[in-house]
């Protein structure tokens, strides 16, 4: 299985800071075919579902402010929150979708510092 | 809108099956841009994907799970269902139901998700 491994597990950011968050893969997630990042970032607020935010690791889903961005390629990606708001408080994963089994990080909690 | 909507007992015990059904509102699961799949979450801890099926019944499974597991698909109802048999504790977790968006007829990401149903294995 493809392992994702995302740092930190947690951080504490000041409303209007940059707020980073990395993911790993134990592979390269580059198709080289197409040369596509099969890789997805999700926001989950507390006691709610996953909400798609990227994917190809760097294109927005339609909705999602500007703030958020990712790069990254092969087997490092990175999610950064420009400006961090109250309403981003959230668990951050990413999900590669390049093979089964498709696999998510184990999460990250962005809170407010 | 799309909305999906999970539904089953809450409460199972050890050794029996695990059967939710999610409902499919506002769009048709006939559609052939979509999969439609099962994620679950034990409390507080990451998410992990157990299957995905397509409206005719081309179904993906994680390993883990597929000897236990079966995912069905009711186009007349726009529910698809979810059988985890012989479950024990390590069940225990919130079940959501995905739309599972294509690309070149691969499933790759989950665009819309269910609120999810909690699901407690205990005697």
């Amino acid at each position: 299985d493809f392992v994702l491994t995302q740092s930190p597990d947690s951080l504490a950011v000041s409303l209007g800071e940059r707020a980073s968050i990395n993911c790993k893969s134990s592979q390269s997630i580059l198709y080289s075919s197409d040369n596509k990042n099969y890789l997805a970032w999700y926001q989950q607020k507390p006691g709610q579902p996953p909400k798609l935010l990227i994917y190809w690791a760097s294109a927005r889903e339609s909705g999602v402010p500007d703030r958020f961005s990712g790069s990254g390629s092969g087997t490092d990606f990175t999610l950064t929150i420009s400006s961090l708001q109250a309403e981003d408080v959230a668990v951050y994963h990413c999900q590669q979708y390049y093979t089964t089994p498709w696999t998510f990080g184990q999460g990250t909690k962005v809170e407010i510092k | 809108q799309l909305q999906l909507h999970e539904s089953g007992p809450g409460l199972v015990k050890p050794s029996e099956t695990l059967s939710l059904t999610c409902t499919v509102s506002n769009a048709s699961i006939s559609s052939t841009s979509y999969y439609w799949g099962w994620v679950r979450q034990p409390p507080g801890k990451g998410l992990e994907w157990i299957g995905s099926v397509s409206y005719r019944g081309d179904s993906y499974y994680t390993p883990s799970l597929k000897s236990r597991l079966t995912i069905s698909v009711d186009t007349s109802k726009n529910q698809f269902s979810l059988n985890l048999r012989s479950v024990t504790a390590a069940d225990t977790a919130v079940y959501y139901c995905a739309r599972h968006d294509l690309s070149n007829y691969i499933p790759t990401v989950f665009d819309s998700w269910g609120q999810g149903a909690l699901v407690t294995v205990s005697s």
